[in-house]
Order: structure tokens, then C-alpha cells, then sequence
């Protein structure tokens, strides 16, 4: 079945660290997104991408890196320059072609949590 | 910069009633989609209903319609006949159309609890 995954759905860090948050899609989509969830919030969104090798700062990218080296992963690296890292990541991915209906699809997410 | 607005933190609804969340938004562009995404506790983004803004007529999904008044730039989402299963948060969004891969903005969401 087509979708995204996102891995790990629970991921601790100690303070300090830097840690990689994985996304993966088969839908064959060009752009793919990573958005920020804090408790009772609307996302916010960090960095998204609309084509392999390029990407775009969202809102909110301070504290976070990303790469797109193929169409089909977008992983997301919060940095120790992150100041409040504990949230919960949601990754998103969505057609440029025709046809497009302007919907994103999302991934289950992952839960970060900082010690 | 575009922008949506939730102003509805929580309502509630008893089974089988209707409900209706609002949305308005903000923006100078003429061509756009609006959405209405649901997240269960499991917290997966589900899509409730989506609008084109160049088409007059609302939405309808089963259960769940909207009512886009483009001039007010609002875009309410009624929920018929509420079931123990649409208690979850609703989130209203906005995308620009010319632009495909443009980014989704998101208001603040409005968590929606079902009464038995």
C-alpha cells in the first residue's frame, strides 16, 4: 500500500544531542513537508521540500536541518540548537502534478521527548 | 502571509445532533483550497472535506458539509447526525492553488467532544 512512514513513532534524547527523525513515501510525490505539533496546537510548519535537492524554511526552522537527496525520503535533524525539541513531528507529502487536488498526506507521526 | 483562525478551542455536541466548527482565514489570493483535517487520539491527520475556491457550490461528504463564503473569506464545517466517532480535534487549513507543492497553513484547532 502507498503512504509515509515516519520512524521512530517514540524517540528520548538527552539534552545536547542531535537526533534524526526519518520520513519515507511511496506515493511517488515531489514535495514532501515536516511539520511541528505542540500540545493543543495547530502545526507549525519547519522546512518543506518541492523537489529533490532543494528545500524551503518554514515558520519555525530555527534549531532544525533537513536534506531531500531522493525524492522518496525527507529526513529532519533537530539540532542541540533547538531550544524546546519536545513535540510531536509530523511529516507530509503532496503531488505537483497534474491532478493535483491540493491535499496533503500525512504520516503517523513521531513523538520526540527530551530528558 | 496567510492566516486561519480557529476561535473555537472545544465544543461539544450529543450523539446524533449537529455541529457546526468555524474557520475563517485571511488572504489576498483569489485561487486557493480549504481543508478540514481530523486528528483522533492516535493523532494521524485524517481528511474530513476539501474546498476549491473558485467553485460556488460547498462541499459534502456524507456527514460532514461546509459552508464557504468566499467574500467573508469563512469556511464552517457542519457535522450531521454526530457519532462517538468524530470526537477528535479539527483542524481548518489553507493552501494556495497556483503554486502546486505550496505549503498547508493550519489554524489552532478545535477538539470536538461527543456526547453519548
Amino acid at each position: 500500500d502507498g503512504g509515509i512512514t515516519q520512524s521512530p513513532k517514540y524517540l528520548f534524547r538527552k539534552e545536547g544531542q542531535n537526533v534524526t527523525l526519518s520520513c519515507e513515501q511511496n506515493l511517488n510525490h515531489d514535495a514532501m513537508y515536516w511539520y511541528r505539533q505542540d500540545p493543543g496546537q495547530g502545526l507549525r510548519l519547519i522546512y518543506y521540500s518541492q523537489i529533490v535537492n532543494d528545500f524551503q524554511k518554514g515558520d519555525i526552522a530555527e534549531g532544525y536541518s533537513v536534506s531531500r537527496e531522493k525524492k522518496e525520503s525527507f529526513p529532519l535533524t533537530v539540532t542541540s540548537a533547538q531550544k524546546n525539541p519536545t513535540a510531536f513531528y509530523l511529516c507530509a507529502s503532496s503531488t505537483r502534478q497534474g491532478g493535483d487536488t491540493g491535499e496533503l498526506f500525512f504520516g503517523e507521526g513521531s513523538r520526540l521527548t527530551v530528558l | 502571509a496567510q492566516t486561519v483562525t480557529q476561535s473555537q478551542p472545544e465544543m461539544s455536541v450529543q450523539e446524533a445532533e449537529t455541529v457546526t466548527l468555524s474557520c475563517t482565514y485571511d488572504t489576498s489570493e483569489s485561487d486557493y483550497y480549504l481543508f478540514w483535517y481530523k486528528q483522533p487520539p492516535s493523532r494521524q491527520m485524517i481528511l474530513v472535506i476539501r474546498q476549491e475556491a473558485y467553485k460556488q457550490q460547498n462541499a459534502t461528504e456524507n456527514r460532514f458539509s461546509v459552508n464557504f463564503q468566499k467574500a467573508a473569506k469563512s469556511f464552517s464545517l457542519k457535522i450531521s447526525d454526530s457519532q462517538l466517532g468524530d470526537a477528535a480535534m479539527y483542524f481548518c487549513a489553507y493552501r494556495r492553488a497556483q503554486t502546486s507543492g505550496s505549503r498547508l497553513t493550519f489554524g489552532e484547532g478545535t477538539q470536538l467532544t461527543v456526547n453519548p
